[in-house]
């Protein structure tokens, strides 16, 4: 399974734009990325999953560049609820036996 | 609102005793997954059941058991406990058993050995 880096934490201010890369640099071909997001004692929760290119959701965009070894995922207008970890995940989703591997994801804060 | 319902939300015991958390997935969904989150070893996922059937497996201890009933709700059994065992456990479904990228995740049970 590949294995993923994120920064351990972020800071932004309400309104803002949020940007959280994952590098992926094992990627492989049948891998596809998805971001969890997690509140404090909360189970995580599914924002987006994309396989190359651009992803657009209701809530979020997942950016992945050509060479696929790494994703962005950008959150518009962050307010102060986004504050929460943030998973990069990779992985076959297939072949996988459906199982999710999480990493140290990244603590966002929004502050006022 | 996941949809999954997990039962107790707080459970405190002994060391040494046993305990089951239950785990009841979204209408229609045939997996459920057990994941264990604790302060030093991050979120883990545990092991997955299909339809009645275990489907995979993860770092799950000998003393850790779980099974998945014909009404697909499921049941975690800890037994022996330990001190490190205290950590919030997390039930999640979704509806094929390779859908590794969306799963419905519950509110988890607080589990404290003392």
């Amino acid at each position: 399974l590949a294995k993923t880096t994120q920064p351990i934490s972020m800071d932004s201010y309400e309104g803002q734009e949020v940007n959280i890369t994952c590098s992926h640099n094992n990627i492989a071909t049948n891998d596809y990325i998805t971001w969890y997001q997690q509140f404090p004692s909360q189970g995580p929760r599914f924002i987006i999953q994309g396989y190359k290119t651009k992803v657009t959701n209701e809530v979020a965009s997942l950016f992945i560049p050509a060479d696929r070894k790494s994703s962005t995922l950008s959150l518009p207008r962050v307010s102060l609820s986004d504050t929460a970890v943030y998973y990069c995940l990779v992985g076959d989703p297939f072949n996988q036996g459906g199982k999710l591997i999480f990493g140290q994801g990244t603590e966002l804060s929004v502050k006022p | 609102d996941s949809g999954v319902t997990q039962t107790p939300k707080h459970l405190i015991t002994a060391t040494g005793q046993r305990v089951t958390l239950r785990c009841s997935p979204r209408s229609g969904d045939l997996s459920v997954y057990w994941y264990q989150q604790s302060l030093d070893q991050g979120l883990q996922f545990l092991i997955q059941y299909y339809n009645g059937e275990e489907r995979a497996k993860g770092n799950i201890l000998e003393r850790f058991s779980a099974q998945q009933f014909p009404d697909l709700h499921s049941e975690l059994n800890l037994s022996s406990l330990e001190l490190g065992d205290s950590a919030l456990y997390f039930c999640a479904s979704s509806v094929a058993p390779l859908a590794g990228g969306e799963q419905y995740f519950g509110p988890g049970t607080r589990l404290t050995v003392t």
